[in-house]
């Protein structure tokens, strides 16, 4: 079946630049979304068709594509970017995935 | 403005069914495109998900619980009702549900707030 992988941790200082990938084999051909989820609370959608950004997302998160990676980029990193960030894409026949999620922690 | 809640037991015993219940406003699931998922969560663990029903009754079921999982809609409520059956207290965790647009295609743009959902004798 079709999988996902992204890395359980990420730190970054604040100010700073965190990207956290996302791998799979048919990202070339599928989209990868990104969700960041804070403690108690829904995932919110960051990134869509792997580099749009839906309404009221802060231009300090991005997204692209490139192979089987997909990559969310964090410019310029603050306290409450402190979170879980989950990539999610989608098999040819509309089967849904989820990687393991991101800790990111702003040291 | 879409929102989405979820609803249903917050105990069930093993080997039962569980039955939840998305209600939404702002959208008709009638539209082209439009979809609403179910996705769970574990406590402490990454979000799973479950399955998918689109605006023409087409659905997609994860393919590790497709056995246990039926998921309908009924148009005229606003309500999409996810049944998992043969609870056991692995599947203990909160349960999301969340809406697929037809711009952004594959995914959630828009998530209830969830229910916690334990399952123990």
């Amino acid at each position: 079946s079709y999988e996902v992988t992204q890395p359980p941790s990420v730190s970054v200082s604040p100010g700073q630049t965190a990207r956290i990938t996302c791998s799979g084999d048919a990202l070339p051909n599928q989209f990868g979304y990104w969700y960041q989820q804070k403690p108690g609370q829904a995932p919110v959608m960051l990134i869509y068709k792997d580099s749009e950004r839906p309404s009221g997302i802060p231009e300090r998160f991005s997204g692209s594509g490139s192979g089987t990676t997909v990559t969310l980029t964090i410019s310029g990193v603050q306290a409450e970017d402190e979170a879980d960030y989950y990539c999610q894409s989608a098999d040819s026949s509309g089967i849904v995935v989820f990687g393991g999620g991101t800790k990111l922690t702003v040291l | 403005q879409i929102t989405l809640k979820e609803s249903g037991p917050t105990l069930v015993k093993p080997t039962q069914t569980l039955t939840l219940t998305c209600t939404f406003s702002g959208f008709s699931l009638s539209s082209s495109g439009v979809g609403v998922g179910w996705i769970r969560q574990p406590p402490g663990k990454a979000l799973e998900w479950l399955a998918l029903i689109f605006w023409n009754d087409d659905k997609r079921y994860s393919p590790s619980l497709r056995s246990r999982l039926t998921i309908t809609k009924d148009t005229s409520k606003n309500q999409v009702v996810l049944r998992m059956t043969n609870m056991d207290p692995v599947d203990t965790a909160t349960y999301y549900c969340g809406h697929r647009s037809p711009t952004i295609l594959d995914a959630f743009d828009i998530w209830g707030q969830g229910t916690m959902v334990t399952v123990s004798s």
